[in-house]
């Protein structure tokens, strides 16, 4: 059964690196998101994007994340200056249609600030 | 403000037992309502999707109800099994034009052999 695929399943940074996420997507989706959740919280939306482009994001997603698809089956989710406040998990996820297509999520990825 | 509350908080039960989890929104327009299961450290997993018009809905033993008049769903699981340990979330999307889903904080369930 095809899945979304994420890597690396748990990293840690120090604060203030640089940190790129990588998601691949179910290969005949179009619609692509980025989901966090904090230890012991609910999920979060940050980001959607659709046709290579960023169409919706959340207040979360401010200037020091970003979004790319590079090579058409990557998508990634960079974070410039890790805050300690970034440690989370981080879902990846994507789905066939945007408005009432399932999402389908990835196994997530672990990221801690030290 | 756009919220998802889900009751009760923990759930703990003996296998073989049913349970029912609660999931109240104030999510306006509403678009559709998802259930998810997540494992622990795991990502969610689509258990069932229903629209406005959709009252109840089944996949396997696990029963989705949905009240759009109260805003009022519920999820009951018959015959629990050990492997039904997980959260269990619900999320309400918000009417075409958004991409957002609004998550509510799970219902943790532990099912005891």
């Amino acid at each position: 059964e095809p899945e979304v695929t994420q890597t690396p399943s748990h990293q840690v940074t120090q604060m203030g690196q640089e940190v790129i996420l990588r998601c691949v997507p179910i290969s005949n989706h179009l619609y692509f998101y980025w989901y966090r959740q904090i230890l012991g919280q609910k999920v979060e939306f940050l980001v959607s994007f659709y046709n290579n482009e960023i169409s919706e994001k959340s207040e979360i997603f401010d200037d020091q994340f970003s979004v790319e698809r590079p090579d058409g089956s990557n998508f990634t989710l960079k974070i410039r200056s890790t805050k300690l406040e970034d440690s989370a998990m981080y879902f990846c996820a994507s789905s066939i249609t945007g408005f009432s297509g399932e999402l389908f999520f990835g196994e997530g990825s672990r990221l801690t600030v030290l | 403000k756009n919220q998802v509350e889900q009751s009760p908080q923990s759930l703990i039960i003996l296998e073989g037992k049913n349970c029912t989890l609660q999931c109240n929104y104030t999510v306006s327009p509403f678009s559709n309502l998802r259930w998810y299961k997540q494992d622990t450290g795991r990502g969610p997993v689509s258990l069932t999707i229903m629209t406005f018009s959709e009252n109840t809905k089944s996949n396997g033993r696990y029963t989705a109800t949905l009240d759009a008049d109260t805003k009022q769903s519920s999820l009951h699981i018959t015959a629990s099994q050990l492997s039904d340990s997980a959260s269990y979330i619900c999320v309400v999307r918000i009417t075409s034009g958004t991409y957002k889903y609004i998550f509510g904080t799970g219902t943790r369930l532990k099912v005891l052999a």
